[in-house]
């Protein structure tokens, strides 16, 4: 069957330090992927896209990569903030198919 | 509008009555698309719409659910006949062109839904 994962596990970190989060999926064949942030109460917002034949994509303190053969996107968020607290959902693009396949999120914590 | 707006905010509704929930896209983007969202889970895709093209309704989980956009701008979801399994978070976007690939969604503050 195909699956989305994500660390349902809330991952605290202290401020400063580098977040590294976790998407592997099953059974996709995506040839997109992308990175939302979503606080309580609100709508995801976008943050990344990154393509299939993309290995990295950077912007500001946030970096994608797209691993094809593990099946795996990692999010890193560099010299975390508070601010950064937050749940990061990944959610996968297929051609053909005109809708994101979502995982379920990793709620990150970064202590002051 | 600057951004997508969705109302109500909030819906109590009791087990068996009809709701419609509206969306309210950017100006300019033709992809629609609803999804709702339970406690804790993720984004579940609902249905798509992409300016005059008909409709993907995959996602709809039952024959209850029903959804529109007319003039290829605001959109309604309709839920008839509501049960408590229906209680979760309706979310709507937009994007531009067919997002994406190569675009982001832009997505409302949703719509909490609960059944009583």
């Amino acid at each position: 069957s195909q699956k989305i994962e994500q660390n349902s596990e809330a991952l605290n970190i202290q401020e400063g330090k580098t977040a590294t989060l976790t998407c592997n999926y099953t059974n996709y064949s995506p040839a997109y992927l992308q990175w939302y942030r979503q606080d309580p109460g609100r709508g995801p917002v976008f943050l990344l896209l990154i393509r299939e034949n993309e290995k990295e994509k950077r912007k500001e303190r946030l970096k994608v990569t797209f691993d094809t053969t593990l099946k795996q996107s990692l999010f890193h968020i560099t010299a975390s903030q508070p601010a950064d607290s937050a749940t990061y959902l990944c959610a996968l693009g297929e051609t053909g198919r005109r809708a994101l396949t979502f995982g379920s999120g990793t709620r990150l914590q970064v202590q002051p | 509008g600057a951004g997508v707006s969705q109302s109500p905010s909030n819906k109590v509704t009791e087990k068996g009555k009809d709701v419609e929930l509206r969306c309210d896209p950017i100006s300019g983007h033709t992809a629609l698309y609803w999804y709702r969202q339970s406690l804790g889970q993720g984004l579940e895709f609902l249905i798509y719409f992409q300016g005059n093209s008909a409709p993907d309704k995959s996602g709809l989980p039952s024959d209850r659910f029903s959804a529109e956009r007319t003039g290829g701008s605001v959109s309604t979801l309709t839920i008839q006949r509501t049960q408590q399994e229906d209680s979760a978070v309706y979310l709507c976007a937009s994007s531009l062109i067919s997002g994406g690939a190569n675009y982001g969604y832009t997505f409302g503050s949703g719509t909490r839904l609960t059944v009583v």
